[in-house]
């Protein structure tokens, strides 16, 4: 079956730092690949999403500029929160897309800002 | 906001129990799929149902589909223990040339052993 890793798992940054989350798609091509964010308890909620080659397209509300996405290869994408606060401390998600309008989803990333 | 309402937010049985959660959502939709997340786990795709069908059954699972109501039910029958997750709906936006899911709020089930 399709599989999508994300790597790190958890990672916990100071305050004005910057961290990259990479999402892989491990035995399939994605053109396309989605990046979500999830407050505990909560549901997901889409922030972007990624197309191979070109630029990311990014939900109402979220700062394009902070949450910086590349989406290198047909197999990678990235996501980069940049000057970190504590606030953006939550749980992302990636998933990618197969034809069959199924989305593979990855582990997750559990950011903490401290 | 776009995104799906369930209920009920939290539900708990006991094992051998069948477990239904509902989905309501706003818009024309292509299908809607059913995913299962373990605390702290990614998202584990369970049915999915398009908007031409009614219902679908995989294996201890039961998906019916109005698109009249705008709504969508799951139902675990004979539940275990391993059920326990949340469990979350997941429409597209039918007329829109996208792929993005719209997620719902999410049923917290917890089966007792």
């Amino acid at each position: 079956g399709a599989v999508v890793s994300q790597h790190p798992s958890r990672v916990i940054c100071k305050s004005g730092t910057s961290v990259k989350i990479e999402c892989r798609s491990l035995d399939f091509q994605a053109t396309t690949m989605f990046w979500y964010r999830q407050f505990p308890k909560q549901s997901l909620m889409l922030m972007a999403t990624s197309n191979e080659g070109s630029k990311a397209t990014y939900e109402q509300g979220v700062e394009k500029d902070k949450f910086l996405i590349n989406h290198a290869s047909l197999t990678l994408s990235t996501l980069t929160v940049t000057s970190a606060h504590p606030e953006d401390s939550s749980f992302y998600i990636c998933s990618a897309r197969v034809p069959s309008y199924e989305q593979y989803f990855g582990p997750g990333t559990r950011l903490t800002v401290t | 906001s776009q995104q799906g309402e369930e209920d009920p937010q939290a539900l708990s049985i006991q094992e051998g129990e069948n477990a239904t959660m509902n989905c309501s959502y706003k818009t024309s939709i292509n299908n809607l799929q059913w995913y299962r997340q373990n605390s702290g786990r990614g998202l584990v795709h369970l049915i999915l149902i398009r908007s031409n069908e009614r219902e679908k059954h995989s294996g201890r699972l039961r998906v019916t589909l109005d698109t009249s109501k705008k709504s969508s039910s799951l139902l675990i029958t004979a539940s275990r223990a391993a059920d326990t997750a949340s469990y979350f709906c997941a429409t597209d936006l039918a007329g829109y040339n996208t792929d993005k899911l719209i997620f719902g709020t999410g049923t917290r089930l917890q089966v007792f052993p």
